[in-house]
């Protein structure tokens, strides 16, 4: 069955480390994002890419980036990670016009 | 612009109490509409949609119409267990090249027995 999987689960880091969040799908989606949630506050958009080579900001995408090397992978970097950034992140992919599939999330804690 | 408006909660209902929660939206065309559940410690799973005007959809007993007139989806089940207890959020997709989906906050659901 076709899923979409992140990784890692969890992740404590310190501040001022760079870190990378995995996300990986096998739906062969065009369309490919990523959020954090946080109480009181939803989902927000962080980043998000229309295919490869294709990544544009969302509105939270101050201190990380994206890149779209495949159409399976959209990593998610933070810089420098800062304590603001604590907080649980999904990934989600889906075809145009259609919904979204979401992954598992990741919890980052930053110390 | 867009958005969706819904209660946050937290709503608690006893077991096989009647469920509703409101969920309204703003938006420049026609769109799609959606309930997303999240389970504690996962990702959101597509509950059910609708992508016209009057359409209900419904899974799990769970219901929402689609309400051009007063730009509503409200999601409705009729006897609620604790297995549903969960955050519930609406969300809309507008079709053509505006591709995001924009979400509600969440409405977190706490089922006593």
């Amino acid at each position: 069955d076709a899923e979409i999987t992140q990784s890692p689960r969890h992740k404590i880091t310190e501040t001022g480390r760079q870190v990378t969040l995995a996300c990986h799908q096998t739906w062969n989606h065009n369309n490919m994002f990523w959020y954090r949630q946080d109480l009181g506050h939803g989902l927000r958009l962080i980043h998000y890419s229309y295919g490869v080579h294709d990544t544009n900001k969302g509105e939270v995408s101050d201190g990380y980036s994206v890149s779209r090397s495949n159409t399976e992978d959209l990593p998610l970097t933070l810089e420098s990670a800062a304590s603001s950034q604590t907080s649980v992140y999904f990934c989600a992919s889906s075809e145009p016009g259609y919904e979204q599939y979401f992954g598992p999330g990741t919890r980052l804690t930053v110390t | 612009g867009n958005s969706v408006t819904q209660m946050e909660g937290p709503v608690t209902l006893s077991e096989e109490a009647f469920l509703t929660i409101n969920c309204t939206y703003t938006a420049t065309g026609y769109p799609s509409l959606f309930w997303y559940v999240q389970y504690p410690g996962e990702g959101l799973q597509l509950l059910l949609k609708a992508t016209k005007a009057d359409d209900k959809g419904s899974n799990k007993g769970f219901e929402a119409t689609y309400r051009k007139e007063t730009t509503s989806f409200h999601l409705e089940k009729g006897s609620v267990q604790v297995s549903d207890s969960a955050v519930y959020f609406c969300a809309l997709l507008l079709s053509g090249g505006y591709q995001k989906v924009t979400f509600g906050i969440g409405t977190k659901l706490q089922v006593i027995p």
